[in-house]
């Protein structure tokens, strides 16, 4: 079956700091890759995706490219604000499913 | 497009009780799906409907749990005899279609068995 890993968090930066978030995953085939976000209170929401190698997808200053070479999709974004407080899911869909990562919690200090 | 809704937000019950959950999608939003998060975890699969007709169910969807999308659109998650480890959140997303189709979550039911 397909797996996602994730970097364990919670991740704590100071704002305009530079972010990164990992996620590799196993899937048969050829996947779709999404990040979704979970704002505190909140439902999740899409933020990227990205559906073939080498695509990259971007939302919002985050970014993540496909490679399938490592099977990864690292979610970055230059200057991290407040705002973007929340929990972080890495999550490949392999026919009709989403398989979602832990989560990963960022915390963005004034 | 008024996004993905589900009813109730939070349902509290005691174990052995039975609690139905609704979903309604997007409209004209044809697939929909049911997925469980429990507390620092990432959504789990449950189940998978195109229209009416149930196409995919996860291994976690033991017997007790049922769910229906009688008319393809709204649809009902039932759970039977409810247990303590079924408290968790059960959210609701519905695509278009499949393959890259991205999936469009609900706020989530939270549901609590004392």
């Amino acid at each position: 079956g397909n797996s996602v890993t994730q970097m364990e968090g919670p991740v704590t930066l100071s704002e305009e700091a530079f972010l990164t978030i990992n996620c590799t995953y196993t899937a048969t085939g050829y996947p779709s890759l999404f990040w979704y976000v979970q704002y505190p209170g909140e439902g999740l929401q899409l933020l990227l995706k990205a559906t073939k190698a080498d695509d990259k997808g971007s939302n919002k200053g985050f970014e993540a490219t496909y490679r399938k070479e490592t099977t990864s999709f690292h979610l970055e974004k230059g200057s991290v604000q407040v705002s973007d407080s929340a929990v972080y899911f890495c999550a490949p869909q392999a026919g009709n499913m989403l398989t979602f990562g832990g989560g990963t919690r960022l915390m963005v200090k004034p | 497009d008024t996004g993905v809704s589900q009813d109730p937000r939070h349902k509290i019950t005691k174990r052995g009780q039975n609690v139905t959950f609704r979903c309604d999608p997007i409209s004209e939003h044809n697939r929909l799906y049911w997925y469980r998060q429990t507390l620092g975890q990432g959504p789990e699969f449950l189940t998978y409907f195109q229209n009416e007709a149930q196409l995919e169910k996860s291994r976690l969807l033991s017997d007790r749990f049922s769910a229906e999308r009688p008319k393809g659109s709204f649809s009902t998650l039932e759970i039977q005899r409810t247990e303590q480890g079924d408290s968790a959140m059960y959210l609701c997303a519905s695509s278009p279609r499949t393959g890259t189709d991205t999936q469009y979550f609900g706020p989530g039911t939270r549901l609590t068995v004392l």
